[in-house]
């Protein structure tokens, strides 16, 4: 594997269930993040992770819950999600969280019944 | 509020037909601009960094340049795969948390054969 893979690709759940996304990135990078894609809106920074933080956006409802075991690793726990949670899930990885390029996995297409 | 704002949202363009896309910053203390192309249903892929102003990167038919307001990629006689939604980003403030990368909501390419 190269790069940054994310599994599964695609995800149909309903409202009451529980399931995770899996990121997992193969670059050495030190910084990992979560991101949301929604049509016709711009990316949404979710989560970063690093060595020196974890920053969260306010905005995220505590129905996404992150999980960075270690620094190639990261998960998405969801839980009684919403239908306007439908969208786009990318992961990013990059060296360190200022100044560097992200690159990004292939993204987890998620549905919410 | 640092803001980033890209434009135009869609362009068509024959091949051949060479254009320019903007993307326009309000941050204080640039930390690098990021360059990226998607296609749909992928994940972002990454261009170019540029970090102060002058600078200019090149790919193929593609050149980056920067100024210390905006930001615009050169797209010199394209070809039907270069269509894609091509995205810019910068380290800004957002909502009074720390720096996050903040992305454009992009511009949708498509180069008519």
């Amino acid at each position: 594997e190269t790069g940054v893979t994310q599994t599964p690709r695609h995800l149909v759940m309903g409202m009451t269930n529980k399931k995770s996304l899996k990121c997992e990135q193969h670059l050495g990078h030190n910084a990992m993040y979560w991101y949301k894609q929604s049509a016709k809106k711009p990316l949404e920074l979710m989560f970063v992770y690093s060595l020196e933080e974890r920053v969260e956006n306010n905005s995220v409802p505590s129905r996404f819950s992150p999980e960075c075991p270690n620094s190639s690793h990261l998960f998405l726990h969801l839980h009684t999600l919403q239908p306007e949670d439908s969208a786009l899930y990318l992961c990013a990885s990059s060296q360190a969280v200022m100044g560097y390029e992200q690159y990004f996995g292939p993204g987890t297409r998620l549905t919410v019944t | 509020e640092d803001q980033v704002t890209q434009s135009p949202e869609a362009l068509r363009l024959q091949e051949g037909e060479s254009s320019s896309l903007n993307c326009s910053y309000t941050v204080s203390g640039l930390r690098g601009l990021f360059w990226y192309r998607q296609d749909p249903g992928k994940g972002p892929e990454f261009l170019f960094t540029l970090y102060s102003a002058g600078e200019e990167k090149e790919k193929e038919r593609l050149k980056a340049t920067l100024t210390k307001k905006e930001s615009f990629l050169h797209i010199t006689a394209p070809k039907p795969e270069d269509s894609a939604t091509y995205l810019c980003a910068v380290p800004a403030i957002s909502s009074g948390s720390a720096r996050q990368l903040t992305f454009g909501s992009g511009t949708q390419l498509t180069v008519l054969p």
